[in-house]
């Protein structure tokens, strides 16, 4: 039981790049989401999931694309990277009761 | 909208001294509470929670009570350890799933 996968660990790209942040879980939870880490603001929600087919946008979902076509997968992509994206990346999926966290993707846009 | 405030850091305590870090939070309704926990690289893992007025979460010799009255859900513990260094984040959660997290503090603790 791996819980909550994240692929890559590390990135860096370069301003305007495309990139597709990967997010698995095994768990067979409905429930998955996007946050975005950054200094002195905790973690704050990009997108979420409550199936397969349907996602919802979070607090700060501009510059990222989801989709769900799979309950086990959540990808995120960026279209066109800003250096304002520069973070650390987590996804989560749960329940009710609680919410398991993948262990992060740090991407950095130059 | 909901929102999450808790103490800022760093937080430096030597081992076995008295841990507090308060957090308090603004609802329109009854939010579920939580503190989570990261240590160093790794993802958030959910400390402890609670889900309704005076019920008090606790794990690892960490607690916190949810204070209705003064919308607190403060961390405490009576003897920290060096392995406690971590950064501590305080949440709510008003729809089940959605978490709203306040900035998170850094506790530090030298041997």
């Amino acid at each position: 039981n791996a819980g909550v996968t994240q692929t890559p660990k590390f990135q860096v790209l370069k301003t305007g790049q495309s990139m597709t942040l990967q997010c698995a879980q095994d768990m067979n939870h409905e429930y998955m989401s996007w946050y975005r880490q950054d200094p002195g603001m905790g973690l704050r929600l990009i997108h979420y999931s409550v199936g397969a087919g349907i996602t919802d946008q979070g607090e700060v979902p501009n510059g990222y694309n989801v989709s769900r076509s799979t309950t086990e997968d959540f990808p995120l992509r960026l279209l066109s990277a800003a250096p304002s994206q520069t973070s650390v990346y987590f996804c989560a999926s749960g329940d009710s009761y609680e919410q398991y966290f993948g262990p992060g993707t740090r991407l950095t846009v130059t | 909208g909901d929102s999450v405030t808790q103490m800022e850091g760093p937080v430096t305590l030597s081992e076995e001294a008295f841990l507090t870090i308060n957090c308090t939070y603004t609802a329109t309704g009854y939010p579920s509470l939580f503190w989570y926990v990261q240590y160093p690289g790794e993802g958030l893992q959910l400390l402890l929670k609670a889900t309704k007025a005076d019920d008090k979460g606790s794990n690892k010799g960490f607690e916190a009570t949810y204070r209705k009255e003064t919308t607190s859900f403060h961390l405490e513990k009576g003897s920290v350890q060096v392995s406690d260094s971590a950064v501590y984040f305080c949440a709510l959660s008003e729809a089940g799933n959605k978490l709203v997290f306040g900035a998170g503090t850094i506790l530090r603790v030298k041997s």
